[in-house]
């Protein structure tokens, strides 16, 4: 069956640096991808999306990467600040595919 | 224009009991999903339903659990019986189309007794 997974469960990083998470998926027939943030105690909330047509697209801060080859996906948050700790999850749909699978999601420290 | 709306935020239910969850997707969105998180973990997929038809319940469990989503009013995730194991956050979706992302309400935390 389908799977997307994370490759790191936390990642800590210096307020200011540049932070990677990523992501890998499992299911060839995917075309969208999704990054969502989570704070604690809140909904997951839309960060950005790429479509399996394009390999990068950029966003305020935000930079999300495909590779279709390998399956993977990652994404890129510009000078970091506290207000970025959180969870972070990539999320994938197949074509045709109202559903989207979550991965377990990363999770963001920012140290001040 | 509002978001996804649920509540209640918190439902507190002793085991037996039935448990009633409430979802208003946003405006013009006629495609909800319902989500299922547990502590640490992320979020899985439980039933897709648009205006009146369930389209995928794949992953909701094939007892106790059932799903509605009417012509006129919320969309309604329904836990009969209810077990410890059902204490989890239950979050909901709305899209504006099959292919489009997901708009997340803020969850409805449900602790079963």
């Amino acid at each position: 069956g389908e799977s997307v997974g994370l490759h790191l469960p936390t990642l800590s990083v210096q307020e200011g640096d540049n932070s990677i998470i990523n992501c890998a998926y499992s299911n060839s027939a995917s075309d969208y991808f999704i990054w969502y943030k989570q704070e604690s105690g809140k909904g997951p909330q839309f960060i950005i999306d790429i479509r399996s047509n394009m390999d990068k697209r950029q966003g305020q801060r935000v930079t999300v990467l495909l590779n279709k080859t390998v399956k993977h996906l990652s994404l890129q948050i510009a000078a970091t600040q506290p207000g970025d700790s959180a969870v972070y999850f990539c999320a994938e749909k197949g074509t045709n595919a109202g559903k989207s699978t979550f991965g377990d999601g990363t999770t963001l420290t920012v140290k001040p | 224009n509002a978001g996804v709306m649920q509540n209640p935020r918190h439902l507190v239910r002793r085991r037996g009991q039935e448990a009633r969850l409430r979802c208003s997707p946003m405006k013009g969105h006629s495609h909800v999903y319902w989500y299922r998180q547990l502590p640490e973990e992320g979020l899985k997929f439980m039933v897709y339903l648009q205006k009146e038809n369930i389209i995928d319940e794949s992953g909701m469990p094939k007892e106790r659990f059932s799903a509605e989503f009417p012509k006129e009013g919320p969309s309604i995730l329904r836990i009969q019986q209810v077990v410890r194991g059902d204490s989890a956050a239950y979050f909901c979706a709305s899209s504006l189309g099959q292919a489009e992302k997901l708009f997340f309400g803020s969850g409805t935390q449900l602790s079963v007794l």
